[in-house]
């Protein structure tokens, strides 16, 4: 079956950097466009960044770029996520989410992770 | 960026009870629109896709519908298992935004 789970979070300074990884397994991963999405405690979600399968399209928010960067390895089934000059505000859970279908962008979350926990605080 | 706003942000009913909430768009996104169900402590679940395609596994009480600017999701009766929090979400463009949430809580 479908698994994604990510790894990497932790507690980090203002100003600082994390990256976090997906790990995916029960699906050819190489053929999806995978999303990185978090949440705030108590809040929506709020979609952070995507990528295409091949990796050569790559689409931020605004309230993310400049400062974070996706990235995949396909041999590896790996989704990351680069993030720098951490702000409080990234406090949140950041999940992984798969597209759907394979080699489509729908721009919807067919599958999701766990999440793994940002915490930005001084 | 395109705005989602659900309504009510929260509501009781009861099992068995019919529930229908609404989201609406700031621009037309056509039938761009997904609906996610979120229990505590989990990840979101995505129920409907393009505005009324029901996923793979989730239950036919569960029904979208709508267009453009207008959108509901309809819970035809209500089961223990449905009390939660819901999102709506579109797909239409870049930025991909989602809707504040609707809790749905036991009466």
């Amino acid at each position: 079956q479908v698994q994604l789970v990510e790894s990497g979070g932790d507690v980090v300074q203002p100003g600082g950097s994390l990256r976090l990884s997906c790990t995916a397994s029960g699906f050819t991963f190489s053929d999806y466009v995978v999303h990185w999405v978090r949440q705030a405690p108590g809040k929506g979600p709020e979609w952070v960044a995507l990528i295409w399968y091949d990796g050569n399209t790559k689409y931020y928010a605004s309230s993310v770029k400049d400062r974070f960067t996706i990235s995949r390895d396909n041999a590896k089934k790996t989704l990351y996520l680069q993030m720098n000059s951490l702000r409080v505000e990234d406090t949140a859970l950041y999940y992984c989410a798969r597209d759907s279908p394979p080699r489509a962008a729908n721009y919807y979350f067919a599958d999701w992770g766990q999440g793994t926990p940002v915490t930005v605080s001084s | 960026d395109i705005q989602l706003t659900q309504s009510p942000s929260s509501l009781s009913a009861s099992v068995g009870d019919r529930v229908t909430i609404t989201c609406r768009a700031g621009q037309d996104i056509s039938s761009y629109l997904n609906w996610y169900q979120q229990k505590p402590g989990n990840a979101p679940r995505l129920l409907i896709s393009s505005a009324s395609t029901l996923h793979s596994g989730v239950p036919s009480r569960f029904i979208g519908s709508g267009s453009a600017t207008y959108f509901t999701l309809t819970i035809s009766s209500l089961q223990p298992e449905d009390f939660a929090t819901y999102f709506c979400q579109h797909s239409y463009t870049i930025p991909i935004t989602f809707g504040g949430g609707t809790k749905v809580e036991i009466k």
